[in-house]
């Protein structure tokens, strides 16, 4: 997970509790994204950033806000956590180019757990 | 509508024997099809991809079918080792929005028993 940064770790949330999950990176890529992981469903999209100042929405956008102030940075904010965002969460970033792709590298991930 | 299926969610195989896990899509405009592997408590890592315009890839002990009119792949690792021990998630990519966006399967669970 070189290269992409996740704070905190851990969180555990009161129901309506507010929280931002930072991500940073040190390569210099232009796309970030963060991605829910649940029991048995794969890495869904929440947000990602196709360059610094721009964000859009990806599958499961609701009850999130994203910030994309810099390059290096894409924060995650809950606003008013709820149990369904129980969840891990990743940030990745747009990486090199292998195999005529662009691989998505990840973070290590936040585990949050709202009561 | 899930566009990509994993529809084995565990398997289990012997060191030293191939392991195969496998993918099924159902969207046409899906460009790139990618495999991640992911141990506990850590992000998913990259392992391998396939062009839609490419039938097979090869990288060391893992090569990646596509069969473009079943709209199926495949990954296989021969030989399985136990450090292959991993969820494994099957990806497809598009572009869109200025960014190539991914969307994950429910992944496999490999055990390689030694």
């Amino acid at each position: 997970n070189a290269g992409v940064t996740q704070t905190p770790k851990f969180q555990v949330l009161k129901t309506g509790q507010s929280m931002t999950l930072q991500c940073a990176q040190d390569m210099n890529h232009n796309s970030m994204y963060w991605y829910r992981q649940d029991p048995g469903m794969g890495l869904r999209l929440i947000y990602y950033s196709a360059s610094e100042g721009t964000t859009d929405k990806g599958e499961v956008p609701n009850g999130y806000n994203v910030s994309r102030l810099n390059k290096r940075e894409f924060s995650l904010r809950l606003e008013s956590a709820a149990p369904s965002q129980t969840s891990v969460y990743f940030c990745a970033i747009e990486g090199g180019r292998r195999f005529l792709v662009n691989e998505q590298f990840f973070g290590p991930g936040t585990r949050l757990t709202v009561l | 509508d899930q566009q990509v299926k994993q529809n084995s969610p565990s398997l289990s195989v012997q060191e030293g024997r191939i392991s195969i896990l496998n993918c099924d899509y159902t969207n046409s405009m899906f460009d790139y099809f990618l495999w991640y592997k992911k141990y506990p408590a850590e992000g998913p890592t990259f392992l391998i991809s396939i062009s839609s315009i490419k039938d097979k890839n090869e990288d060391g002990r893992f090569t990646v079918f596509l069969n473009k009119s079943a709209k199926h792949l495949s990954l296989h690792i021969v030989p399985s080792q136990p450090g292959d021990s991993a969820v494994y998630f099957c990806a497809a990519s598009h572009f869109q929005g200025g960014s190539e966006k991914l969307v994950f399967g429910k992944g496999t669970k490999l055990t390689v028993n030694p």
